[in-house]
């Protein structure tokens, strides 16, 4: 079945000590997203890729990075990770025709990401 | 700036029961408004997309209104079941490829 895979699925860090996480997608969709969801709060939008073209939200902070090679995977890095990074990330993709206003997107599971 | 509420937090109810929960938003400039169904250790799973006002979708037991005059959406599930347990998040499609989250309704559903 195609779908949106991320890895790991749960991941604990040290402060301070880099750490990337890693999403692919078999759907062969334009965009891929990365969003942070904090304990009980809506997930927030970090940034997207329309194909090889990076849009950052304003408020991202300079911590969180991202890369996309090819289609099929998306990274998302956290250079130095504090407390206030302990979060759930999911990765999600959508095709991205028709302006992308009312595209649905394909989510992942999500990677649970614990900092020490 | 897009702000969507959703109502109640979470939502304990019997199998069999029918219930419904509320998406608010203060505007209706917007593109489109989802539903996504999202249990526990999996994806989050899309419902509905609704674009026009007085907009109506169903799948299953599972049904969802749009009303952009008044700001709100209703998902109602019908003779709940154990296995519609999970976590319903709405969100608006704020501008191309962009998705503004509410925090979600955490449904429970008693055998």
């Amino acid at each position: 079945d195609a779908m949106v895979i991320q890895n790991p699925r749960y991941q604990v860090t040290q402060f301070g000590k880099p750490v990337t996480l890693s999403c692919s997608q078999t759907l062969n969709h334009n965009v891929m997203y990365w969003y942070q969801q904090k304990s009980s709060q809506a997930p927030k939008l970090l940034f997207h890729y329309y194909d090889k073209d990076f849009n950052n939200e304003a408020d991202t902070p300079d911590n969180f990075q991202s890369r996309r090679p090819n289609t099929s995977f998306c990274f998302l890095d956290i250079r130095s990770p504090g407390l206030g990074d302990a979060a759930m990330y999911l990765c999600a993709t959508s095709r991205g025709d028709s302006g992308g206003a009312t595209d649905t997107q394909y989510f992942g599971p999500g990677t649970r990401l614990t900092v020490l | 700036i897009l702000n969507v509420e959703q109502s109640p937090q979470s939502l304990h109810v019997q199998e069999g029961d029918s219930t419904n929960f509320t998406c608010s938003f203060p505007s209706s400039n917007f593109y489109a408004l989802h539903w996504y169904r999202w249990e526990t250790a999996k994806s989050p799973e899309a419902l509905f997309v609704m674009t026009l006002n007085g907009d109506e979708k169903k799948k299953g037991r599972i049904s969802a209104t749009l009303n952009t005059k008044e700001g709100y959406s209703y998902l109602y599930i019908k003779g709940s079941q154990p296995e519609d347990s999970a976590t319903y998040l709405c969100a608006l499609s704020g501008g191309y490829n962009k998705l503004i989250f509410g925090a979600g309704t955490r449904l429970a559903v008693h055998p």
